[in-house]
Parts: C-alpha cells; structure tokens; sequence
C-alpha cells in the first residue's frame, strides 16, 4: 500500500541532544513538507521541499534542519538550539507542481510525538 | 501572506443532526484551494474536502458539503446526519500560489457529537 510512514511514533530527548525524525512515502511524490502542532494551534510549518537536494524554510524553521537526499526520504532534525521542542510533528507530501488540484492535495502521515524529559 | 480563522474553538452535535463550522480567510494569491482536514484522537489528518477558488459551485463530499463565498472570503464546513465518527478536530487550511504550495492552517474546532 502506499502512503507515508514517520518513525518513531513516541521519542524522548533530553535536553541538549539533537533528535531525528523520519518520514519516508512510497507514493512517488516530489513536494514534502514538515509541519509543527502544539495544543490549541493548528499546525505551522518547519520545512519544506519540492525537489531532491532542494529544501526551503517554512514560518519556524529556527532550531530545526532537514536534508533531502532521496525523493522518498525527508528526515527533520530538532537540534539543541530548538528552546521548546516538545510537539506533535507531521509529515506531509504532495504529488507535483502544478495548478491542477490533484497536485494541491497533501496527504499526511501519521505523526511522531516529541518530548522533551 | 495568507491567514485562516475559525473563530469556533468548540462546537456539539446532536447525532443526525446538521451542523456547520466557520472559517474566513485572506489571501493575496489569484489562484488558491481551500480545504477541510479532520483530524480524529488517532491525530491521523484525513482530507475531508477540497474546493478550487476559481470554481463557483460548492464541493460535496457525501455528508459533507462546503459554503464558499469568494468575495467574502468564507469557506464553511456543512456536516448532514451527524455521526459518532464525526467526533475530531476539523482544520481549515487555505493553499495557494505557484511556489511551495504550502498549506496555512487555522486553529481548528473541536467537534463533539451527542448521542
């Protein structure tokens, strides 16, 4: 089946530690994105990338890094410099550019929870 | 930029019943989308509902219908014969503009449905 897969699902840090995230998606899309959830907040956005080796900064980008080495593969890094990152992180990804609305459609995955001890 | 509001922190349903959230937007794009995304206790975002700014007609989604009012800038979520499962957390987002796409998302609404 195809979709997207963000390990692991629960992660705990201690202070000063740099954490990875992962998100993989195996439904050949170009774009993904990493958002940010707290209580009461609809989610912002960290990072995104719309092509391999490409990635741009979303609205809180600050404390946090990606790659994109893979089309398939998008890990987000939470480092120590992040004063609080304890969060609910998504995943996302969207099949294209393009204006048709097929390509406007992101689709999620199922969310890695961050704590910080 | 682009900013969504859904001035519903909360709202109740009576099972079968209708029920309908608000969300207003602004945007300074041409050519945007709009969309409602439920989210259950799973916290899995599921795609509820899209609509294309440039159409006039309202998407409908079997229960699920939209109010979109363009000049307004209204974009509101009709629920018909309200389920148990309906139970979630419903997010507005607005997309728009030919660079990253990005989806702006508002606050959310909690939907609680009575028995």
């Amino acid at each position: 089946d195809g979709g997207i897969t963000q390990s692991p699902k629960y992660l705990f840090r201690k202070e000063g530690q740099n954490v990875t995230l992962s998100c993989e998606q195996n439904l050949n899309h170009d774009a993904m994105y990493w958002y940010r959830q707290d209580p009461g907040q609809g989610l912002r956005l960290i990072y995104y990338s719309q092509i391999v080796n490409d990635f741009q900064k979303g609205d809180i980008a600050e404390g946090y890094s990606v790659s994109r080495e893979k089309k398939e593969s998008f890990p987000l890094t939470v480092t120590s410099a992040q004063k609080n990152p304890t969060a609910f992180y998504l995943c996302a990804s969207r099949l294209g550019t393009g204006s048709v609305p097929i390509y406007n459609e992101q689709f999620f995955g199922p969310g890695t929870r961050l704590t910080v001890l | 930029a682009q900013t969504v509001t859904q001035s519903q922190p909360e709202m109740s349903v009576q099972e079968a019943e209708t029920v309908t959230l608000s969300c207003t937007y602004d945007t300074s794009e041409s050519d945007y989308y709009l969309f409602w995304y439920k989210q259950p206790p799973s916290r899995q975002m599921i795609l509820v509902i899209r609509q294309e700014a440039y159409k006039q007609q309202n998407a409908t989604e079997n229960r699920f219908s939209v109010n979109f009012q363009k000049a307004a800038k209204s974009f509101s979520l009709k629920i018909s014969d309200s389920q148990l499962g309906d139970a979630a957390m419903y997010f507005c987002a607005t997309s728009g503009g030919a660079g990253s796409y990005q989806l702006t998302f508002g606050k959310g609404t909690k939907l609680s449905v009575i028995p």
